[in-house]
């Protein structure tokens, strides 16, 4: 069975600081995906990076990174400079070969001024 | 591009009523999903539909729960009669047709049932 395991429920941190959004997974598939999604107040989830099992290089975009580890089965996601307007819930989420999307439970991220 | 649409956004019924909930795609893209999505947790697949034809329902609470995609566009979820628990937002995503395509989503309506 597929399940992603987001422990941290909130985080608060003060604007400009780094912080790190944790993330880990379990499956039996071989090939799948790992996502990561951004919920502002307004509901919408927004797509931020998508990765396949086969390809564990970190990305970076902008003040956003991701580390991807195989072995610990991990996908985690830092904020670097962390802005007011990053606050929202982040939902990390497992695509299995069944096109079956698993989400994890989110972690709530404030940013203060 | 324009992304998925929803409407309407926010709904108030009171329990036993029913209500239906609509979603336009991606222009092009030919699977569209539906997604509960209670508070403090993450989304759950309600359904899948590959152009007008159910990919995956075992999720779908048949007994009250229906959707429909007639056309292969645009999609409905109902929802006859609402009970207390069935208060969540519903969000609908669409991807491209090919397999593990990542799923863009809609901004949801928010269902209150009291």
């Amino acid at each position: 069975a597929q399940k992603v395991t987001q422990a941290q429920t909130e985080i608060s941190v003060v604007e400009k600081e780094d912080v790190t959004l944790d993330c880990v997974y379990e499956t039996r598939d071989t090939t799948y995906y790992l996502f990561w999604y951004k919920q502002p107040p307004s509901g919408e989830l927004v797509f931020l990076i998508r990765r396949n099992s086969f390809d564990e290089q970190n990305e970076i975009s902008g003040r956003y990174s991701w580390n991807f580890q195989k072995s610990t089965s991990s996908f985690n996601f830092t904020i670097t400079a962390s802005q007011v307007v990053d606050s929202a819930v982040y939902f990390c989420a497992l695509m299995d070969g069944a096109n079956n999307l698993f989400f994890g439970t989110g972690t709530r991220l404030t940013v203060i001024p | 591009e324009a992304g998925v649409a929803q409407s309407p956004r926010y709904k108030i019924i009171e329990k036993r009523q029913s209500v239906a909930f609509w979603c336009n795609p991606i222009s092009g893209h030919a699977t569209l999903y539906w997604y509960q999505q209670i508070l403090g947790q993450g989304p759950k697949l309600l359904i899948q539909f590959q152009n007008n034809g159910v990919v995956d329902d075992s999720q779908l609470p048949k007994d009250r729960f229906s959707a429909e995609r007639l056309k292969g566009v645009d999609s409905t979820l109902k929802i006859q009669p609402a009970k207390l628990e069935d208060s969540a937002v519903y969000l609908c995503a669409s991807s491209r047709q090919t397999l593990q395509e990542t799923q863009y989503f809609g901004p949801g309506t928010r269902l209150l049932v009291l």
